[in-house]
C-alpha cells in the first residue's frame, strides 16, 4: 500500500531564509506526487504536482519540488521565505481511482 | 465560481445526536471525497464517490454514511455522534479518476461532540 512520510512535524525559519520540507513516499509504480498548503482555518490548496518528465517542478508562490526516485523523495523548497508562508504543508501521493494518500503534515513557522 | 463549499462551518453536538454535513461543488467534477483531519494525523479518507449515485468506503468509514444523489452534492451523515468524531471535516472534489488530478478542497466544518 502507498504511504507518505513527512519526517518534520514542525519547522521554524527566519523570514528571507531558504526552506526545505521533506517528503518520502512508498509506492509500487510511478508515483503521482503533490504538495498542498493549508493556511489556518482554511482548506488545502495545491502548490504543485509531479507525474512525469522533469524531476524539478515549479509551483505557485515561488515554491518548487524535486522528485528523486532513487531516494523515494519529493522535497519542497523555496529560496526565500515570506511571513505569509507560515502554514501547514502536506505531501500526498496519488493512490488510484482519483484518491490520494496524505502525509501527516509539517507546520511552518516564520520568524521575523 | 464558488468552487467547493461546505455547510455548516461549525457545529456542536451531544453524544447520540445525528447530523448531516453538506458539500457542494460547481466545477462539474465527477469525484468527491470526505476527509477528517485530526491533530498530527493528516487527512484520512472517510468515504468517496466516483459519480452521481455511487459511493465507496475510504480508510475510516465506520460511524458515517454518505449519499451522492446529485452530481454537485455529497452529503456526510453521522447517525449517532460520538466524542471520537470530534474533528475537522473536509470535502474535496476532483475532475477525473486520474491520480495526477489535483483535489479541490472546501473550507472545512469543525465538529465538536460532547
Amino acid at each position: 500500500a502507498q504511504s507518505v512520510t513527512q519526517p518534520d512535524i514542525h519547522i521554524t525559519v527566519s523570514e528571507g531564509a531558504s526552506l526545505e520540507l521533506r517528503c518520502n513516499y512508498s509506492y509500487g509504480a510511478t508515483p503521482y506526487l503533490f504538495w498542498y498548503v493549508q493556511s489556518p482555518g482554511q482548506g488545502l490548496q495545491l502548490l504543485l504536482k509531479y507525474f512525469s518528465g522533469d524531476t524539478l517542478v515549479q509551483g505557485i508562490k515561488g515554491f518548487e519540488a524535486e522528485f528523486k526516485r532513487s531516494q523515494s523523495s519529493f522535497n519542497l523548497r523555496k529560496p526565500s521565505v515570506h511571513w505569509s508562508d507560515a502554514a501547514e504543508y502536506f505531501c500526498a501521493v496519488g493512490a488510484g481511482a482519483g484518491k490520494s494518500t496524505f502525509g501527516d503534515g509539517t507546520t511552518l513557522t516564520v520568524k521575523p | 465560481n464558488a468552487g467547493v463549499t461546505q455547510t455548516p462551518k461549525f457545529r456542536v453536538l451531544k453524544t447520540g445526536q445525528s447530523m448531516t454535513l453538506l458539500c457542494a461543488q460547481d466545477m462539474n467534477h465527477e469525484y468527491m471525497y470526505w476527509y477528517r483531519q485530526d491533530p498530527g494525523m493528516g487527512l484520512r479518507l472517510i468515504h468517496y464517490s466516483v459519480g452521481e449515485g455511487t459511493t465507496a468506503k475510504g480508510e475510516v468509514p465506520d460511524g458515517y454514511n454518505v449519499s451522492r444523489l446529485k452530481k454537485q452534492n455529497f452529503l456526510l451523515g453521522l447517525e449517532s455522534a460520538a466524542p471520537s468524531q470530534t474533528s475537522v471535516y473536509f470535502c474535496a472534489s476532483s475532475g477525473s479518476r486520474s491520480s495526477y488530478n489535483e483535489q479541490f478542497f472546501g473550507p472545512g466544518t469543525r465538529l465538536t461532540v460532547l
